[in-house]
């Protein structure tokens, strides 16, 4: 059975970093793209980052582009998502997701249960 | 990165069909078939229920079905159920490694 496993959410002030991290496990990590998508309280989805399974491939939406960087560690099945110059409008809850097939950008076939991430001072 | 447009309500009885529209440009929905809708319940993570266009992940109800016409990508219910009701998204990839969201459309089952 697949699992995402988000953390590193937490209370942050506004223009200073987090990192967050996504456990997996129950698939062949290093064969899909992985994805960040977050949801602001009372709001829709909107997609933050994507990486490929090579990290040949890097997306980014154009809020958070040139201030979040994702990365990923096959060996320790792990995805990341570095957060620099954190915003108000950067409350949300991130969700990491799993591609459903083998290339960039098709769709998200499994979810974590999300990290909250809340910046305010 | 515009968002797509959805409707923000859609409702219908139990065993009645539904349609949600999700409407892009040509720089999305017009131009890739790489569509997918999600399924949210309150507090809740998204359930992936169609993939490119109209293909439906393992487990998703047969009653579910996609669609696409032009710039316009459509999601239909039939046979409505009381845990259809639920919010609804459709996203789209964008070109440039990007992808994008409508912003959601609640289903009421009356």
């Amino acid at each position: 059975e697949v699992h995402l496993v988000e953390s590193g959410g937490g209370l942050v002030q506004p223009g200073r970093s987090l990192r967050l991290s996504c456990a997996v496990s129950g698939f062949t990590f290093d064969e899909y793209a992985m994805y960040w998508v977050r949801q602001a309280p009372g709001k829709g989805l909107e997609w933050v980052s994507g990486i490929s399974w090579n990290s040949g491939t890097l997306g980014y939406a154009d809020s958070v582009k040139g201030r979040f960087t994702i990365s990923r560690d096959n060996a320790k099945k792990s995805l990341s998502l570095q957060m620099d110059s954190l915003r108000a409008e950067d409350t949300a809850l991130y969700y990491c997701a799993k591609d459903v097939s083998r290339s960039f950008g098709d769709a998200f076939d499994n979810w974590g249960q999300g990290t909250l991430v809340t910046v305010s001072s | 990165q515009s968002a797509l447009t959805q409707p923000a309500s859609v409702s219908g009885s139990p065993g009645q069909s539904i349609t949600i529209s999700c409407t892009g440009t040509s720089s999305d929905v017009g131009t890739y078939s790489l569509v997918s809708w999600y399924q949210q319940h309150p507090g809740k993570a998204p359930k992936l229920m169609i993939y490119e266009v109209n293909k439906r992940p393992s487990g998703v109800s047969s009653r579910v079905s996609g669609s696409k016409s032009g710039n316009t990508a459509s999601l239909t219910i039939s046979g409505l159920q009381a845990e259809d009701e639920a919010d609804y998204y459709c996203c789209s990839y964008a070109g440039r490694s990007t992808l994008v969201f409508g912003g959601g459309t609640k289903l009421t089952v009356l």
